[in-house]
């Protein structure tokens, strides 16, 4: 079956500090990949999505690189807001038409950047 | 449009009542899903509709728990004679089609304590 392991958090940093959280992945198939954010009392949203090997997502000043040598998909930012704060999630989904869209997550992150 | 929307956003009731919850997704979009969040943990896959018909159900899904979507549109969560360990945020996310078939769009979920 899929499974997907994050980085054990929480993860504490400074304003402007390299953030890294790790994602790997075990997939039957070849899945889409994503990661998604969840503010504070608030729903899931869609942070970045790779759809096959290579591509780079990227939105807010995240990145994460589709790695299929390495099934991983790490996400990235330069430089962190105190704003960024909040659980982040490592999910992948099936790409075949039956099951698009059924999503496998990782456990969250928990990022908190201090002023 | 504004998203995905989903009734009650909080619920609390008494170990053995019965509780309905309702999610209204994105108009047009075909595919529904139900997702429940436990705290520190990911969403966790329940079951999920393509217009009318309900296409899998997870077996964390178990007899007390059952789900509708009768014209395709609005779906309902219903769990009969709650437990304690039905205590969870309960994630509603719809899917459309093309480009975007993989990616979706969560609403701000409903969370249910069980007293």
């Amino acid at each position: 079956g899929n499974s997907v392991t994050q980085m054990e958090g929480p993860v504490t940093l400074s304003e402007e500090a390299f953030l890294t959280i790790n994602c790997t992945y075990t997939a039957t198939g070849y899945p889409s990949l994503f990661w998604y954010v969840q503010y504070p009392g608030e729903g899931l949203q869609l942070l970045l999505k790779a759809t096959k090997a290579d591509d780079k997502g990227s939105n807010k000043g995240f990145e994460a690189t589709y790695r299929k040598e390495t099934t991983s998909f790490h996400l990235e930012k330069g430089s962190v807001q105190v704003s960024d704060s909040a659980v982040y999630f490592c999910a992948l989904s099936d790409r075949g038409d039956t099951n698009a869209g059924k999503s496998t997550f990782g456990d969250g992150t928990t990022l908190t950047v201090k002023p | 449009d504004t998203g995905v929307s989903q009734n009650p956003r909080h619920k609390i009731t008494k170990r053995g009542q019965n509780v309905t919850f309702r999610c209204d997704p994105i108009s047009e979009h075909n595919r529904l899903y139900w997702y429940r969040q436990t705290l520190g943990q990911g969403p966790e896959f329940l079951t999920y509709f393509q217009n009318e018909a309900q296409l899998e159900k997870s077996r964390l899904l178990s007899d007390r728990f059952s789900a509708e979507r009768p014209k395709g549109s609005f779906s309902t969560l219903e769990i009969q004679r709650t437990e304690q360990g039905d205590s969870a945020m309960y994630l509603c996310a719809s899917i459309g089609g093309g480009s975007t078939r993989n990616e979706q769009f969560f609403g701000p979920g409903t969370r249910l304590t069980v007293l």
